[in-house]
């Protein structure tokens, strides 16, 4: 079945430090890939997306490319801020179906 | 802001009891997804509700089951609650239910706790 394994956390920085965040994944066929984040207490929010193979999503300075090749799609933030803490979780959907299943989260912190 | 709206937002439970919890859709999305989350873990699909049918399951027992009005929100039940329930329920819509890519919008959730 579908599964997405991504770094086990706390990952914790300082401010302005480079973030990155390890997801891999299996799937039959070309799922679309996604980050969500969630902040304490909250729900979750789409951070980026990819629909297919070498497609990047980014936003508000994070990116990640989609790799078929490795079955990656890690996650980078060049100069993270106190505000990025949060829990981010890889999520993969297939073709068919809305169903997204998650991996695990990373707890990220980051420090003034 | 995604314009999913849970509720409640926490309860708490008695081992055995049952528990209804409420979603409303965002506009115009008809499809409306439920997920488990429990503490410290990622969110685990528990069904998909189109056009008022089940329209997809994940590795839930029958004690889940679920709701869909003909205004799109939804409804999740959980008969003889377990103490291992206690989790964030995610409710989550989108405006088709076979499209890859499509954005799913998440509500903040609702915590429940068994005891």
């Amino acid at each position: 079945g579908d599964s997405v394994t991504q770094m086990e956390g706390p990952v914790t920085l300082s401010e302005e430090a480079f973030l990155t965040i390890n997801c891999t994944y299996t799937a039959t066929g070309y799922p679309s890939l996604f980050w969500y984040v969630q902040y304490p207490g909250e729900g979750l929010q789409l951070l980026l997306k990819a629909t297919k193979a070498d497609d990047k999503g980014s936003n508000k300075g994070f990116e990640a490319t989609y790799r078929k090749e490795t079955t990656s799609f890690h996650l980078e933030k060049g100069s993270v801020q106190v505000s990025d803490s949060a829990v981010y979780f890889c999520a993969l959907m297939r073709a068919a179906g809305n169903k997204l299943t998650f991996g695990g989260g990373t707890r990220v912190l980051v420090k003034p | 802001e995604t314009g999913v709206t849970q509720s409640p937002t926490h309860l708490i439970k008695t081992r055995g009891q049952q528990v209804t919890l409420r979603c409303s859709s965002q506009s115009g999305h008809n499809t409306v997804s439920w997920y488990q989350q429990a503490l410290g873990q990622g969110p685990q699909f528990i069904f998909q509700y189109y056009r008022e049918e089940e329209n997809g399951r994940g590795n839930f027992p029958p004690r889940f089951s679920g709701l869909q009005f003909p205004n799109y929100s939804s409804e999740l039940n959980v008969n003889a609650l377990e103490l291992d329930d206690s989790a964030l329920y995610l409710c989550a819509s989108s405006p088709t239910p076979d499209s890859s890519g499509n954005t799913i919008y998440f509500g903040e959730g609702s915590w429940l706790t068994v005891v």
